[in-house]
């Protein structure tokens, strides 16, 4: 089995200051996992992707996000919050190693505070 | 590009009415799956497929139907819509195992 949580229905952070969105995971082999965005009445937008490689991934518009495996978790990061930054964000994961399909956690809505 | 390009973006229908949500990419991606979006839940897949002529269940798959007749249409069929059926729908498509996901802008469903 496949699962993936994201433990904050809701982050606030003030405009520049860093920001974290949580996610931990749960797979039988190796992880691909996944961060997308998605903004009121849009669709989702991918941010970045770990598969394979350095723990350490730089995505789009200065996200990044470290892969941790002793801990499952998939930290979604910035050093300095946008109050355009502000939007539901979603943390996903597959078994590389099975047919199964993606999995998505619940969103997390990150508010930034001018 | 267009993308995906998913229709109607809205839609009320009536418990018992039948409907089809339209998905096309011009990607030309093997994959496409259809979504649906409720409140506190994330995003749950409903169907998917993996080339023309194959198509498989997801999570949720009961009360919805699909087809691939074409790499590039993925519709979505509602046999007999129920108010639980009520949910925003997003269609997706990759073009690899490890790619990420193109997704549509979303068809709010309301079924009364």
């Amino acid at each position: 089995a496949q699962s993936v949580a994201q433990p904050e229905d809701q982050v606030n952070v003030a405009e520049g200051n860093p920001l974290t969105v949580k996610c931990t995971y749960s797979v039988s082999g190796n992880p691909y996992l996944f961060w997308y965005v998605q903004y009121p009445n849009r669709g989702l937008q991918f941010l970045l992707k770990y598969i394979t490689g350095d723990n350490l991934v730089k995505g789009s518009y200065g996200f990044e996000a470290e892969f941790n495996k002793s801990q499952t978790s998939f930290h979604l990061k910035k050093p300095s919050a946008l109050v355009s930054d502000s939007a539901l964000y979603f943390c996903a994961v597959r078994d590389g190693g099975s047919a199964r399909q993606l999995t998505f956690g619940s969103g997390t809505q990150l508010t930034v505070l001018p | 590009n267009a993308g995906v390009t998913q229709t109607p973006k809205f839609q009320v229908l009536k418990t018992g009415q039948s409907m089809t949500l339209q998905c096309a990419q011009d990607m030309n991606h093997e994959y496409m799956s259809w979504y649906r979006q409720d409140p506190g839940m994330g995003l749950r897949l409903i169907h998917y497929s993996v080339g023309a002529g194959i198509t498989d269940q997801g999570e949720v798959p009961n009360g919805y139907n699909v087809s691939r007749s074409t790499t590039e249409d993925f519709p979505l069929r509602l046999l007999s819509a129920a108010p639980s059926q009520t949910s925003v729908y997003f269609c997706a498509s990759k073009l690899s195992n490890t790619g990420e996901l193109f997704f549509g802008e979303g068809s709010r469903l309301t079924v009364l």
